[in-house]
């Protein structure tokens, strides 16, 4: 089946060391879109790649950088993680011109900072 | 700045009681997807909403969208344990998703 993968599932890091988060999709889809997630918070957006375009949030701190080397591939590296960087991480897919497909989101995977 | 809020952002409800919870969002759109989380996991698709006036039916939830009052409602019918998670709305600006606050739902038999 066609899917989003992210691994970890559970990643546990510690304070200051750089960790390295990965997704991969065989859904063809253009565009892919990091996401973290904080206990009862919604979904914020980091970062998204439109193709090899990158395209980065106001607000996404700099110590959070990504790389997508191919369509299938998306990485997310925090340089030198903190304790507020303890979070759920989503990985989404979509295809441009497809909205009615909404976006497909990997099981993501959860950042413990230690 | 844009904003989607959904009302309320805590649910408690009887099983077989109905509800709605309403995302209200603040710019142009006629895009709106609403999502279900369950505890530690991922976010499941439940209803896109294409149009003004959309409404979409699954099981229990029915969910529609008036886009000139920038208002979507995700109606829950006779409700059940197993609807038990977090709802979230999103708005579709531009192929990026902006997410509602998200409603904590939980039902007691």
């Amino acid at each position: 089946d066609a899917m989003v993968i992210q691994n970890p599932r559970y990643q546990v890091t510690q304070f200051g060391k750089p960790v390295t988060l990965s997704c991969s999709q065989t859904l063809n889809h253009n565009v892919m879109y990091w996401y973290q997630q904080k206990s009862s918070q919604a979904p914020k957006l980091l970062f998204h790649y439109y193709d090899k375009d990158f395209n980065n949030e106001a607000d996404t701190p700099d110590n959070f950088q990504s790389r997508r080397p191919n369509t299938s591939f998306c990485f997310l590296d925090i340089r030198s993680p903190g304790l507020g960087d303890a979070a759920m991480y989503l990985c989404a897919t979509s295809r441009e011109g497809a909205a009615f497909y909404g976006y497909t989101f990997g099981s993501g995977t959860r950042l413990t900072v230690v | 700045e844009l904003k989607v809020e959904q009302n309320p952002l805590f649910l408690s409800m009887q099983e077989g009681k109905n509800y709605t919870i309403y995302c209200n969002y603040s710019t142009t759109s006629d895009r709106l997807y609403w999502y279900r989380q369950d505890p530690g996991k991922s976010l499941e698709s439940l209803f896109v909403l294409l149009s003004n006036g959309a409404v979409k039916q699954e099981g229990r939830l029915m969910a529609s969208l008036d886009t000139k009052a920038r208002l979507s409602t995700l109606h829950i019918t006779a409700a059940v344990h197993d609807l038990s998670a977090t709802y979230f709305c999103a708005v579709d600006i531009g192929n990026q998703f902006y997410f509602g606050t998200g409603t904590s739902l939980t039902v007691i038999p």
